[in-house]
């Protein structure tokens, strides 16, 4: 596609609840990041692919958190019994090549909130 | 580790005014800097960006130097309009590996006619 694609654009959860992000990257990326942005803060990394092998996972805030991107393109953010501090803006970017010094292409978002 | 702080806002300026936005860094090694804006309803993306020290990124009327000596890269634009009225984040990269982009906490910037 023409840029990043995320769905769905806002989700409402109940706390306890299981949810799935969906992220699509510009087609031949092959870095795919995903960051946590709250009301107010800049975004936070959650974790990184290269392709389909997940290189870091050291921004999950817990194993509530767990990503996938089997084929090495389209990734989804999982989160398991979701609590109201999961509550923000979920950010999905890609860039072509194996470094984040790169230009990254950020999608849209999703805005999660957590009742 | 590596960190980015910046200026906080929000910023009200008149049209045509001269806009800085400071930002500073903490960074082991010479990492990449940028400039990323996020206007009203849309994601983010690249306003500027450089890589060495002494660089200047420009786009746009933007501007910032990439300053070692004070781990600075503060953006500048010498006359703002109503449309530059957004967030803009400062991030920085470390130049090897995969480390991911750092950013800042953000600056919203309004802009009035």
């Amino acid at each position: 596609g023409a840029g990043v694609s995320q769905s769905p654009r806002y989700k409402v959860a109940k706390r306890g609840q299981d949810v799935a992000l969906r992220c699509d990257p510009i087609s031949g990326h092959v870095s795919l990041f995903w960051y946590q942005q709250a009301l107010g803060q800049g975004p936070e990394f959650l974790t990184y692919f290269q392709n389909e092998a997940q290189l870091d996972k050291s921004g999950l805030p817990s194993d509530r958190f767990f990503a996938e991107r089997p084929e090495g393109s389209v990734s989804t953010l999982k989160i398991q019994r979701t609590q109201q501090e999961d509550s923000a803006v979920y950010l999905c970017a890609s860039n072509r090549g194996r470094t984040g010094g790169e230009k990254l292409f950020f999608g849209s978002g999703t805005q999660l909130s957590v009742l | 580790g590596n960190s980015v702080t910046q200026m906080e806002g929000p910023v009200t300026l008149s049209e045509e005014a001269f806009l800085t936005i400071n930002c500073t860094y903490t960074a082991t090694g010479y990492p990449s800097l940028f400039w990323y804006v996020q206007y009203p309803g849309e994601g983010l993306q690249l306003l500027l960006k450089a890589t060495k020290a002494d660089d200047k990124g420009s786009n746009k009327g933007f501007e910032a130097t990439y300053r070692k000596e004070t781990t600075s890269f503060h953006l500048e634009k010498g006359s703002v309009q109503v449309s530059d009225s957004a967030v803009y984040f400062c991030a920085l990269s470390a130049i090897s590996g995969n480390t991911p982009l750092v950013f800042g906490k953000g600056t919203r910037l309004s802009v009035i006619a």
